[in-house]
């Protein structure tokens, strides 16, 4: 399996403009989740999906942070406008969740986003 | 709610040293325990797990034991090379998974 695949690994973007950020889980895994990691915040949860439905968003910073699952296979994280605070590195990850145990979450290599 | 606190860092060894990284939880119920290893430039990866009182996970020459008494799941290591260095993150899994802050770790030669 090619694991969980993220676009684009480095985005550069000017304040005020349009992000969005892609995101492929591994197949048959039907969790997804968004990170955001900073130097000064550390690892952070923003969203969650189960079987494509967002489950917790409480960590979403603030309205002009929007996520979505259309299908099984692709997330997107779009931010607009953007600001300088929101570069960081964002991360997504994937897990399978059988009716019982643990599991654990596999993460893709991350965007680093900044915002000039 | 459930959290995990994890000893702080950067934590700077010489090649073949010992290495220990502390981690506490708080959490209701028995929530399986995780450790995740950050290297350069990457995203994280599973580094060793345990799911009940007393399991010990190992990989990689790295080992913790899920402690259910003190609440804790300590990472170990007994000789470290440079390829270690990274950052190491405890983690609890309830059904997501809450991160402590992170440990960077550096290796000299």
């Amino acid at each position: 399996d090619a694991g969980v695949i993220q676009s684009p690994r480095h985005e550069v973007t000017e304040m005020g403009q349009e992000v969005t950020l892609r995101c492929k889980p591994i197949s048959g895994h039907d969790y997804l989740f968004w990170y955001r990691q900073t130097m000064m915040r550390g690892l952070e949860l923003l969203i969650y999906f189960n079987n494509n439905v967002p489950i917790d968003d409480s960590g979403m910073p603030e309205d002009r942070f929007s996520a979505k699952m259309p299908n099984a296979s692709f997330s997107t994280l779009k931010i607009q406008p953007s600001e300088p605070r929101d570069s960081a590195v964002y991360f997504c990850a994937s897990s399978f969740a059988p009716g019982t145990g643990p599991y654990e979450q596999y993460f893709g290599p991350g965007t680093r986003l900044t915002v000039t | 709610g459930n959290s995990v606190t994890q000893m702080e860092g950067p934590v700077t060894l010489s090649e073949e040293a010992f290495l220990t990284i502390n981690c506490t939880y708080t959490a209701t119920g028995y929530p399986s325990l995780f450790w995740y290893v950050q290297y350069p430039g990457e995203g994280l990866q599973l580094l060793l797990k345990a799911t009940k009182a007393d399991d010990k996970g190992s990989n990689k020459g790295f080992e913790a034991t899920y402690r259910k008494e003190t609440t804790s799941f300590h990472l170990e290591k007994g000789s470290v090379q440079v390829s270690d260095s990274a950052v190491y993150f405890c983690a609890l899994n309830d059904y997501k998974l809450s991160f402590g802050a992170g440990t960077t770790v550096t290796v000299r030669a």
